[in-house]
C-alpha cells in the first residue's frame, strides 16, 4: 500500500521555466492538499481540494494553480518560477468523517529548486 | 486568524530523560488539535489528535498530550526519549468543519547520549 505517492522527488529549474508536480493517493480519501515548507515557517497551505471537482486557495496561493484529475490524483503547476519557490512541496490527503480536514497523510516531498 | 506557535525552535535531551515540547494556539471555538512528526528526508507522520472529550490523548511511540483551554495549549510530552525520537515535531490545529490546517513552525529535537 504506497499511500501518497509525489512525483519527483528532486527538480531544478530555472527562473521562468514551468513544471508540474504529480500527486497521487490510493486510500480512497475525498480530500487532497498541497504544503510548501521552509525553514523556520512550518508547512503553509497552497491549495486544498475538500473533495473531486473542487479546489480552493489556502495561504500562499499566488504563482500556484491546481488541478484536481480525478479522486485519486492532484496536480500542482508552477507556470513561471521564481527563486521564492525554491522550498520543500508536499502534498496530502485525507479521509471524510470528522466534517473537516482531519489527519492529514503526507507524500515523501518534492525538492525544488530554482535558480 | 488562527495561529500555532511552538515557542521552542529546538531541545536537546539526554536519553531516558523525559520531554515536554511546547504548543500555544489562537482560535476562537475549540480546534481540532494534532501533533506529527517528521523523520530528516522524510514526510509528516501523525502522533496524536484531540477533537474532543478526555484531554489528556494518548498517542503513537510513548507520546501524550494535554488539552488546557484556559491556557489555549496543547504541549507533547514523552517520559522518557529515546535516541530514535530525534526528529522534527510540529503542532497543528484545524478550523472546525474547515480543511485549512494551520502548522507551527517546529521543534527539533535533538538526543544526546
Amino acid at each position: 500500500n504506497a499511500g501518497v505517492t509525489q512525483t519527483p522527488k528532486f527538480q531544478v529549474l530555472k527562473t521562468g521555466q514551468s513544471m508540474t508536480l504529480q500527486c497521487a493517493q490510493d486510500m480512497n480519501h475525498n480530500s487532497m492538499y498541497w504544503y510548501r515548507q521552509d525553514p523556520g515557517m512550518g508547512l503553509r497551505l497552497i491549495y486544498y481540494s475538500a473533495s473531486e471537482g473542487t479546489t480552493d486557495k489556502g495561504e500562499v496561493p499566488n504563482g500556484y494553480n491546481v488541478s484536481r484529475l480525478n479522486k485519486r490524483e492532484f496536480s500542482l503547476r508552477l507556470e513561471s518560477a521564481a527563486p521564492s519557490q525554491t522550498s520543500v512541496y508536499f502534498c496530502a490527503s485525507s479521509a471524510p468523517g470528522t466534517g473537516g480536514a482531519g489527519e492529514l497523510f503526507f507524500g515523501e516531498g518534492s525538492r525544488l529548486t530554482v535558480l | 486568524a488562527q495561529s500555532v506557535t511552538q515557542p521552542d525552535i529546538h531541545i536537546t535531551v539526554s536519553e531516558g530523560a523525559s520531554l515536554e515540547l511546547r504548543c500555544n494556539y489562537s482560535y476562537g471555538a475549540t480546534p481540532y488539535l494534532f501533533w506529527y512528526v517528521q523523520s530528516p528526508g522524510q514526510g509528516l507522520q501523525l502522533l496524536l489528535k484531540y477533537f474532543s472529550g478526555d484531554t489528556l490523548v494518548q498517542g503513537i511511540k510513548g507520546f501524550e498530550a494535554e488539552f488546557k483551554r484556559s491556557q489555549s495549549s496543547f504541549n507533547l510530552r514523552k517520559p522518557s526519549v529515546h535516541w530514535s525520537d530525534a526528529a522534527e515535531y510540529f503542532c497543528a490545529v484545524e478550523n472546525t468543519g474547515g480543511f485549512k490546517t494551520i502548522f507551527g513552525a517546529g521543534t527539533r529535537l535533538f538526543v544526546k547520549a
